[in-house]
């Protein structure tokens, strides 16, 4: 069964970067975009960008470009998005997906917290 | 960047009901919106693609029409289970915009 796995929460310091992960299974990873999407409480979800396993072709949301980096690891299936100069407004659920003809399956979400 | 409005951003019905979410985007995007549902604690559900598509697996109660700038997202006969927070998404044009939820409750 197709599967998304995420780590659940980190805790990271303002100023700091940190990589979050999303492994998927179940499925022909270099088919499927990976999209990464940002859920803050009252702030409702917004879309950062997505990656194309095949071929590392990118697409940012310009509000994320500064903010994001993604990758992916075709070796391990695994999707990566880096974010960086963490502030507050950075605390927030990240959740992956994947996309063909839409964002139909999703990892739970990792759970980011920056504070001092 | 097309901007989804979502409304209402709550509601309250009683089981059996019927439930409208409407969503209304500033530019035309044919008929490129999805619907989620996302319960507590969970990753948002694809309810319904592109071309107002059920996806499989998902109670006919569930249906959408609309096209060009204006979308309704429909529940008939509300069970109880579909508490939830509900979200519209137009695929159309990057940046993927969201609209602003829809909060059901149940009386």
């Amino acid at each position: 069964q197709v599967q998304l796995q995420q780590p659940g929460a980190e805790l990271v310091k303002p100023g700091t970067s940190v990589k979050l992960s999303c492994k998927a299974s179940g499925y022909n990873f270099t088919s499927y975009w990976i999209n990464w999407v940002k859920l803050r409480p009252g702030q409702g979800l917004e879309w950062i960008g997505d990656i194309y396993p095949g071929s590392g072709s990118t697409n940012y949301n310009e509000k994320f470009k500064s903010k994001a980096t993604l990758t992916v690891d075709t070796s391990s299936s695994t999707a990566y998005m880096q974010l960086s100069s963490l502030a507050s407004e950075d605390s927030a659920l990240y959740y992956c997906a994947r996309r063909k003809d839409a964002m139909d399956y999703w990892g739970q979400g990792t759970s980011v917290t920056v504070s001092s | 960047e097309t901007t989804v409005t979502q409304s209402p951003a709550s509601l309250s019905v009683a089981t059996g009901e019927k439930v409208t979410i409407r969503c209304i985007t500033s530019t035309d995007i044919d008929d490129d919106m999805n619907w989620y549902q996302q319960k507590p604690g969970e990753p948002p559900k694809l309810l319904i693609s592109e071309g107002n598509t059920l996806r499989p697996g998902v109670p006919s109660r569930f249906s959408s029409s609309g096209y060009g700038t204006d979308f309704v997202f429909t529940i008939e006969n509300t069970l109880s289970e579909d508490v939830a927070d509900y979200y519209c998404l137009q695929s159309d044009n990057m940046p993927y915009t969201f609209g602003g939820g829809t909060k059901l409750e149940i009386k």
